[in-house]
Order: C-alpha cells, then sequence, then structure tokens
C-alpha cells in the first residue's frame, strides 16, 4: 500500500526564515516523489519532482530513501510562498503506475 | 492553452441522483486522470484512463465510472449519490509515460444534498 504523511497541518514562518515541510511516505516499490502546490484561488500546480533534482522558487527537495521521507525547504521563505503544499507518491513503473498518492497537504503562512 | 479545462464548475445534486462531470485535457496530453477531494483532506485517486481504457483504478465503488474519448476528453459519472460524496472531483492530464507530472484543473464542487 502507498501511504503519504505530512504531519504538520499548518505552518508559520517569518519572512526571511528558513522553512521546511515534512513528508514522509510508506512503498514497498521504486517511488517518485513529488510536491504540488496550491496558491490561493488557483489550481493545484506541480512544484518539483525527486527525480529531476531541481530548485524551483527557491524550493529543494531531496528523497531519503533511508528515512522515507521527501521533506521540501527553503533557506529564506517569501510571503509569496503562502499556499497550501501537498506531497504526492507515484509508482515508477509496475501495476500502480499513474496513481498518485496525496498526502493530507500542509498550510504554510509567511508572515511579513 | 487554456490547461486542463473541467465542467460544470458547481452542482447541486439530491442523494439517489446520477451526476456526470466533463473533463477536456491540456493540448498535447492523452492521459486523464480523476480525483476527489473532500473537504480538508488531499486528492484521492479515482481512477486514470489512456487510450480509451480504464488503466489505473484506486478504492472506489463501482457508482464510480468514466469514459474517455477519442478526443482524449473524458468524463467522470457517478450513481446512486450519496451524501459523502460532496466533494471537489479535480481532472489531471498528462502525456503517457510521464508519471505524477499532471496539470490539473480548477475543479468541479459536486454538492449532494
Amino acid at each position: 500500500a502507498q501511504r503519504v504523511t505530512q504531519p504538520e497541518k499548518l505552518l508559520s514562518v517569518f519572512k526571511g526564515a528558513p522553512v521546511e515541510l515534512k513528508c514522509n511516505y510508506s512503498y514497498s516499490g521504486s517511488p517518485e516523489l513529488f510536491w504540488y502546490v496550491q496558491y490561493s484561488r488557483q489550481r493545484l500546480q506541480l512544484l518539483l519532482r525527486h527525480i529531476s533534482r531541481e530548485s524551483i522558487k527557491g524550493f529543494t527537495a531531496d528523497l531519503n530513501k533511508g528515512e522515507t521521507s521527501f521533506h521540501l525547504k527553503k533557506p529564506f521563505a517569501q510571503e509569496e510562498d503562502s499556499a497550501m503544499y501537498y506531497c504526492a507518491l507515484g509508482a515508477a513503473g509496475g501495476t500502480s503506475y499513474g496513481k498518485l498518492t496525496f498526502g493530507q497537504g500542509t498550510i504554510l503562512t509567511v508572515h511579513p | 492553452d487554456a490547461g486542463v479545462t473541467q465542467s460544470p464548475t458547481h452542482l447541486i445534486k439530491t442523494r439517489g441522483q446520477q451526476v456526470t462531470l466533463r473533463c477536456s485535457p491540456k493540448s498535447g496530453h492523452d492521459t486523464v486522470s480523476w480525483y476527489q477531494q473532500a473537504l480538508g483532506q488531499g486528492p484521492q485517486f479515482i481512477f486514470q484512463y489512456y487510450e480509451e481504457e480504464e488503466r489505473q483504478r484506486g478504492n472506489f465503488p463501482d457508482r464510480f465510472s468514466g469514459h474517455q474519448f477519442p478526443n482524449y476528453s473524458s468524463e467522470l459519472n457517478v450513481n446512486a449519490l450519496l451524501l459523502g460524496d460532496s466533494a471537489l472531483y479535480l481532472c489531471a492530464s498528462s502525456p503517457m509515460g510521464k508519471s505524477g507530472g499532471y496539470t490539473f484543473g480548477s475543479g468541479t464542487r459536486l454538492t449532494v444534498v
């Protein structure tokens, strides 16, 4: 079974502070991990995926298979980062290919 | 490119009725997935369509069915509506083989009364 846990429902930081949104997953196969973001009144959109190892809007995330984690980090938060963030797990091939399992989401608020 | 478009944006149905939701994928995308998002929860996978066939299915009853047309657009049908079916229904599209990098629509808000 695939499971994603985002332990923090709400996270508040001040502008310029570092931010880390936690994500832990459970999956016996080869995982693909993603972060999706939903800004106010906008649709859900892909922020980054572990396989591309890129930095988007200053955010990075490293897949740690030993700890089964995929935490999202940014060294200096900006007010425009305030949004709902979802961690999602997919299967790299196999019978579950194409299905995404989402966590419950973390609402990030960056205060001025 | 309008991206993924869904219709209608909102609708209200009575318990026991049937509903059809529609989705047009982003240009160039041939795979469509449907998700249910209850209030305060993350999206839950319903099923995925590719080449007009259901390829993957989540843990949803047979009351939930779908269809994909030759132009890649898709419909989600829910029969015998229950109050618990009230949710935001999201459609996501991608090119086949690009797992997870989905483009989402803005959703259809279904309220069952």
